[in-house]
């Protein structure tokens, strides 16, 4: 069974860091590019990052572009994004996703982690 | 970035009726559009790639189309497990971009 599970959320101060995990299983981690999306309390879905499978090609939103950076441990089967900077408006339940398909840069998440929980206040 | 507006927001519904949700992109991305059901405390799950190929283990009774602009996700016959939110996600670009979504709740 595909799985995939966060870790590493929790309560941060404004300026301050975290990095989250996503540990995969059932599926070959190293071929399936992987993204980060979160989601506000109360709020839809929003596009963070993603990160190709070999780990050569990286995308990010605007919002936060210099401030997080994805990456991926093939070895461990584990996605990282690593937050630095946080801002309140950071504050959402982060997601792992995995890519449907195999090959080309089009593609949706057909696979979903439970979340993890990022609370930025002071 | 591309923007995805979904209409409508709120859809009240029976079971049984037939619903409609529409989702507009602000330039073409030709059929690299997809649809997720999200239930409170759950993530979201895949329902529709490629705007109108139905992933695996999803009942036929959701389907999607449109292409270059406009898409529409339909359930012919709402049944209660299908109470839920709803979301469309671009991917032609880069950057994935999603609608806002629509809350399909029991009228």
């Amino acid at each position: 069974e595909v799985q995939l599970l966060e870790s590493g959320g929790g309560l941060v101060q404004p300026g301050g860091s975290l990095r989250l995990s996503c540990a995969a299983s059932g599926f070959t981690f190293g071929g399936y590019a992987m993204s980060w999306v979160r989601q506000a309390p109360g709020k839809g879905l929003e596009w963070v990052s993603t990160m190709s499978g070999s780990a050569t090609t990286t995308y990010y939103a605007d919002s936060v572009k210099g401030r997080f950076t994805i990456s991926r441990d093939n070895s461990q089967n584990t996605l990282y994004l690593q937050m630095n900077s946080l801002r309140a408006e950071d504050t959402a339940l982060y997601y792992c996703a995995k890519r449907e398909g195999t090959s080309g840069w089009y593609f949706a998440f057909d696979v979903w982690g439970q979340g993890t929980m990022v609370t930025v206040s002071s | 970035d591309i923007q995805m507006t979904q209409s409508p927001s709120t859809l009240s519904a029976s079971v049984g009726d037939r619903v409609t949700i529409t989702c507009r992109a602000s330039q073409s991305i030709s059929s690299w559009l997809a649809w997720y059901q999200q239930k409170p405390g759950k993530a979201p799950n895949l329902l529709i790639y490629k705007a109108s190929s139905l992933e695996g283990g999803v009942p036929s009774r959701f389907s999607g189309s449109g292409s270059g602009t406009e898409f529409t996700l339909t359930i012919s016959s709402l049944q209660p497990d299908d109470f839920a939110t709803y979301y469309c996600q671009q991917y032609n670009s880069y950057f994935r971009t999603f609608g806002q979504g629509t809350k399909v709740e029991i009228k």
